[in-house]
């Protein structure tokens, strides 16, 4: 079956712009995480989705917000973006509520700003 | 807040056993995972601890001690494509909502394997 999907793969933004990044999980799943990564700070937890509420949200600001779809598709978006933003942004989706299992990565989006 | 740590870099030989151990500290912890991640590649499932033990996968195996606050990793027969990153994560259960949880990170152990 098809992996999780992210897109794009590659973007680059300039400072004040603002970003939409999407993710679409593996068909039947209903539960949609994002997270950043970066060499220095490793992977940090953005936001959880499950059919289509927002259950979590880690410690990042107000301009990184996110939603689901009633197809569990998922996007996030940061708006005036910074140059401290440069990451890859990865979802991970499973079949939801619980994460007792295998969590399925995408392949991540990563995202330059200059 | 939660404390997740695990060494930054380790290299073992071909053919050997490594050990990549994992300590945490936190509340409303409710399992802990291993992943792995090759460069430039995503994160692929490898364990999931809930109880006290050790689970063998294979060439791989995890152990878990909820009372210590530990865990560990533990890779025979060292393969060159075992050369990854290791990720540990915690999985917190957040009461602040029904069903809401998180994974926090470790910042990953980077193991190279050498012929």
């Amino acid at each position: 079956k098809a992996g999780v999907t992210q897109t794009p793969r590659y973007l680059i933004k300039t400072r004040g712009q603002q970003v939409t990044l999407s993710c679409s999980p593996i068909s039947g799943h209903r539960s949609v995480s994002w997270y950043q990564q970066t060499p220095g700070q490793g992977l940090q937890f953005l936001f959880e989705y499950f059919s289509e509420t927002q259950r979590n949200k880690g410690n990042f600001p107000g301009r990184f917000s996110g939603r689901q779809f009633s197809n569990s598709r998922s996007e996030m978006n940061v708006s005036t973006l910074e140059l401290g933003d440069s990451a890859l942004y990865l979802c991970a989706s499973w079949l939801g509520p619980d994460p007792t299992g295998e969590l399925f990565f995408g392949e991540g989006s990563r995202l330059t700003v200059l | 807040g939660q404390n997740i740590d695990q060494p930054t870099e380790m290299t073992a030989t071909e053919g050997a056993i490594v050990q990549i151990n994992c300590t945490y500290q936190t509340s409303g912890f409710n399992g802990l995972f291993w992943y792995q991640q090759h460069a430039g590649e995503a994160p692929t499932f490898l364990s999931y601890n809930v109880l006290d033990g050790l689970e063998e996968k294979g060439r791989f195996s995890s152990f878990l001690s909820r009372s210590k606050g530990y865990s560990y990793l533990l890779l025979k027969e060292l393969q060159m494509k075992d050369s990854a990153s290791y990720l540990c994560a915690v999985r917190v259960d957040n009461y602040s909502g029904a069903g809401s949880y998180q994974l926090t990170f470790g910042k990953g152990t980077k193991l190279s394997v050498i012929p």
